[in-house]
């Protein structure tokens, strides 16, 4: 396996609290991104990163925020969580011209 | 727009046979194509990539072939195995668009039955 977790794997809250997630990568990585997988959909892309403090929006990035202050991790914040981003949230590593490795996600609730 | 569709959304087959997936795309022109697999609780795992000059490649009794002209890829799965049950996911790579400007399908769940 890629060295890439992500935490908590499992996680439930309240509409309107925020939730950080966090991706840590042992591969020294350049690339690093945030999905979302929904059911009928294919995996979005949130935010990604292309260094240390520099990031970019994806497709579906209203609501959430990324800060990324070392090479090793990437977080992703829901500002003020709400029931449609309930949804499993897959981070993504890459060296140049090679293929993403995902980690295994974490499964958000948000009741 | 760029798309990437999948089909079938689902397929049931017993253990031991072979099957096909599907995966049409409007993306174009584009840099490379890739398949993965996402077993339940886990995230895709990288199965091929083919270039868009690339017809075919194989990894074990996973085979992709990409014909660029009709933009079709499929996905052979020979002797299908219980371990083989998992969703299958197309990607295809805009030429201009980097690793940040992936298309993903929204995947084939495949099941094996013993």
């Amino acid at each position: 396996d890629a060295g890439i977790t992500q935490s908590p794997r499992h996680k439930v809250t309240e509409t309107g609290t925020p939730v950080t997630l966090r991706c840590h990568q042992t591969e020294n990585h350049r690339y690093m991104y945030w999905y979302r997988q929904d059911p009928g959909h294919g995996l979005r892309l949130i935010h990604y990163s292309y260094g240390v403090k520099d990031t970019d929006k994806g497709e579906v990035s209203d609501g959430y925020s990324v800060s990324r202050s070392k090479t090793e991790d990437f977080l992703l914040t829901l500002e003020s969580a709400t029931s449609s981003q309930t949804s499993v949230y897959f981070c993504a590593i890459a060296a140049a011209d090679q293929p993403q490795h995902f980690g295994d996600g974490t499964r958000l609730s948000i009741l | 727009k760029n798309q990437v569709e999948q089909s079938p959304q689902s397929l049931i087959i017993l253990e031991g046979k072979n099957c096909t997936l599907q995966c049409n795309y409007t993306v174009s022109p584009f840099s490379n194509l890739r398949w993965y697999k996402q077993d339940t609780g886990r995230g895709p795992v990288s199965l091929t990539i083919m270039t868009f000059s690339e017809n075919t490649k194989s990894n074990g009794r996973y085979t992709a072939t990409l014909d660029a002209d009709t933009k079709q890829s499929s996905l052979h799965i020979t002797a299908s195995q219980l371990s083989d049950s998992a969703s299958y996911i197309c990607v295809v790579s805009p030429f201009s668009g980097g690793y940040n400007k992936l298309i993903f399908g929204a995947g084939t769940r495949l099941a094996v039955h013993p």
